[in-house]
């Protein structure tokens, strides 16, 4: 079965250091989201895109985070300076149209800022 | 806005018993309803969906019926294994947003321990 990949499975960082986590989405699938978990808490919703931009972003993805699609397999998000309140586990996800099944979600990245 | 609720937990139970984690929501349109799953170490998957009211989603002996009613989407299973032990989390989806980015909706989750 078609899988969504993320890597790295765990990255350490420290404090205002960019980080890049990766992404290979379902390669038909033509809708990519990022969510995050913070420990004990709620999946949270942080940005949607499709046809090379963004469709929708939460209040959390300020300023500081970015997506990009860079050559049509890989999905990334960057993180320009990372705080410890962004310490969580990140999920990427896609998702095609009219597939019925809801989103493809991957492992996740569990970022920790030190 | 869009929210989902779960029952708090943790849920801890013994194998065979029944098993009920409690799901409401609130939404400004017609949500489709989701449960999925986060096994250890992994990520999140689809355990099952209903899209419509009084649908029945059903996956793995798990069922949850779509009560527009009382806007709960309530997960059971009759005799749950200890590889059922995992985060079970409800979820909503706003119909008709196929165009846009559709976000999904996640309630707070709920670890379930199920102990041989």
């Amino acid at each position: 079965e078609p899988e969504v990949t993320q890597t790295p499975s765990h990255q350490v960082t420290q404090m205002g250091q960019e980080v890049i986590l990766r992404c290979v989405p379902i390669s038909n699938h033509l809708y990519f989201y990022w969510y995050r978990q913070i420990l004990g808490q709620k999946v949270e919703f942080l940005v949607s895109f499709y046809n090379n931009e963004i469709s929708e972003k939460s209040e959390i993805f300020d300023d500081q985070f970015s997506v990009e699609r860079p050559d049509g397999s890989n999905f990334t998000l960057k993180i320009r300076s990372t705080k410890l309140e962004d310490s969580a586990m990140y999920f990427c996800a896609s998702y095609y149209r009219w597939a019925g099944n809801g989103y493809t979600f991957g492992s996740g990245t569990r970022l920790t800022v030190v | 806005g869009n929210s989902v609720t779960q029952m708090e937990g943790p849920v801890t139970l013994s194998e065979e018993a029944f098993l009920t984690i409690n799901c409401t929501y609130t939404a400004t349109g017609y949500p489709s309803l989701f449960w999925y799953v986060q096994y250890p170490g992994e990520g999140l998957q689809l355990l099952l969906k209903a899209t419509k009211a009084d649908d029945k989603g059903s996956n793995k002996g798990f069922e949850a019926t779509y009560r527009k009613e009382t806007t709960s989407f309530h997960l059971e299973k009759g005799s749950v294994q200890v590889s059922d032990s995992a985060v079970y989390f409800c979820a909503l989806k706003l119909f008709g947003e196929e165009t846009s980015g559709s976000r999904l909706t996640f309630g707070e989750g709920t670890q379930l321990t199920v102990n041989p």
